[in-house]
């Protein structure tokens, strides 16, 4: 069965501070999708990565990155000089199979605060 | 503008009265999704639909009913059956094939007296 955890339930950095937000997930599948969501306090979740199981690069977009090490079973989130407006709940997700996002198991999220 | 709407954002129900949450989506996506959130809580799928007039049960659907009468709207009931009814409820939607992500809504807290 397919299973997400992210241990860290909350996390309090000062701005300016890097955090990273771990992920480990269980899968029987060797095709799956994992994502990172973030959810501000206005409670809409907003996309920001899709990652596929045949590709291990790490990726880097402004200010966060994503680290995917298979052999590990995790999919890290990296957030460099934390921002205020940075602060939110991350939830990763993984979904199997081809077709990509049909279903999504959560973990139960990250809880981020960034004080100024 | 394209997206998901969600109505009402605050939503107040008595115990034992049935209760439909909206979902509306104007992307012309083909799939649809319902979620529950608890505090401290990832979400958790209710109901799915990927065609008109066909949906599937989630990980949670006791106490849950749905219809999809039209691609665009994808209405959830929660009945006097669901134990625990009050929770914050996101609808989210997705076009079908390739490696499309699900687009959320802004969610509906329902708060059961």
């Amino acid at each position: 069965a397919q299973k997400v955890t992210q241990a860290q339930t909350e996390i309090s950095v000062v701005e300016k501070e890097d955090v990273t937000l771990d992920c480990v997930y269980e899968t029987r599948d060797t095709t799956y999708y994992l994502f990172w969501y973030k959810q501000p306090p206005s409670g809409e979740l907003v996309f920001l990565i899709r990652r596929n199981s045949f590709d291990e690069q790490n990726e880097i977009s402004g200010r966060y990155s994503w680290n995917f090490q298979k052999s590990t079973s995790s999919f890290n989130f990296t957030i460099t000089a934390s921002q205020v407006v940075d602060s939110a709940v991350y939830f990763c997700a993984l979904s199997e199979g081809q077709g990509g996002s049909e279903k999504l198991v959560f973990g139960k999220g990250t809880k981020l605060t960034v004080n100024p | 503008d394209g997206g998901i709407t969600q109505s009402p954002k605050y939503l107040f129900r008595k115990e034992g009265q049935n209760v439909t949450l909206s979902c509306e989506q104007n992307l012309n996506h083909d799939a649809m999704y319902w979620y529950r959130q608890d505090p401290g809580q990832g979400l958790r799928l209710i109901y799915y639909s990927q065609i008109v007039n066909d949906f599937q049960k989630g990980d949670i659907a006791e106490g849950y009913s749905v219809s999809r009468e039209k691609k665009e709207s994808f209405p959830l009931t929660v009945t006097s059956a669901q134990k625990n009814p009050t929770a914050f409820y996101l609808c989210a939607s997705r076009l079908a094939g390739g490696l499309n992500e699900q687009f959320f809504g802004p969610g509906t807290r329902l708060t059961v007296l």
